[in-house]
């Protein structure tokens, strides 16, 4: 079974600072990897994923994400961050091996962007 | 316009009477979930289904049912609502047949409220 670990709940930043949400993984088995934002009273969106290849993968909003195999990690960045990027963020993953395997998501990451 | 769509967003009811939650894509996909979503939780996964007639449970189906006729149409059945399931529920798609490489599209949501 695959979890998935956010190591921080909240995370205040200013406007046009960089930011760096944490997400830590665990699978016996090979991975795909996912960053969803989740804006205030909507569903949740898709911001960039992993499958294969190169380990950095960019995304929308001009948000990045590398993965990390030996460290299991999928980092989310962005180097100067908005107003409008204030939501929740959640790291998913799901096993390779099967298609009937579910998205495992984290418990969730609030960015709040300071003005 | 491809979107999930989820009736009703609102909804609060008491304990024991029995709701239907409905969700609709209009995107011809052939897999469909419900997620429940709880603060410090993160979402959870209720039921998915794999096409038509084709359903199977999630990490948390105790108390939900759901039914597959069409392939656009994916309701979540709370036969007895109980208070614990005060939550807000997510329903998601994907296409083919849900191969883990697949991007979910989500729906905006319905907060329940049981008394």
């Amino acid at each position: 079974a695959q979890s998935v670990t956010q190591l921080d709940s909240q995370v205040p930043v200013f406007e046009e600072a960089p930011v760096e949400l944490r997400c830590n993984y665990s699978s016996s088995v090979s991975v795909y990897l996912f960053w969803y934002v989740q804006y205030p009273n909507q569903g949740l969106q898709l911001l960039l994923k992993y499958l294969s290849g190169s380990t950095l993968v960019k995304g929308i909003n001009g948000f990045e994400a590398e993965f990390n195999k030996s460290q299991t990690s999928f980092h989310l960045r962005k180097p100067s961050v908005h107003i409008s990027d204030t939501a929740e963020y959640f790291c998913a993953v799901t096993s390779v091996i099967s298609g009937n395997t579910p998205l495992v998501f984290g418990k969730g990451t609030r960015l709040s962007v300071i003005a | 316009e491809a979107q999930v769509t989820q009736n009703p967003r609102y909804l609060i009811t008491v304990t024991g009477k029995k709701l239907t939650v409905t969700c609709s894509q209009n995107m011809n996909h052939e897999y469909m979930s419900w997620y429940r979503q709880d603060p410090g939780l993160g979402l959870r996964q209720i039921y998915y289904s794999m096409n038509v007639e084709v359903t199977d449970k999630g990490d948390v189906p105790e108390g939900y049912k759901v039914s597959r006729k069409e392939k656009r149409n994916f309701p979540l059945i709370l036969e007895s609502p109980s208070p614990n399931q005060t939550s807000l529920y997510f329903c998601a798609s994907s296409p083919t047949s849900g191969g883990p490489w697949e991007t979910q599209y989500f729906g905006p949501g319905t907060r329940l409220l049981v008394l």
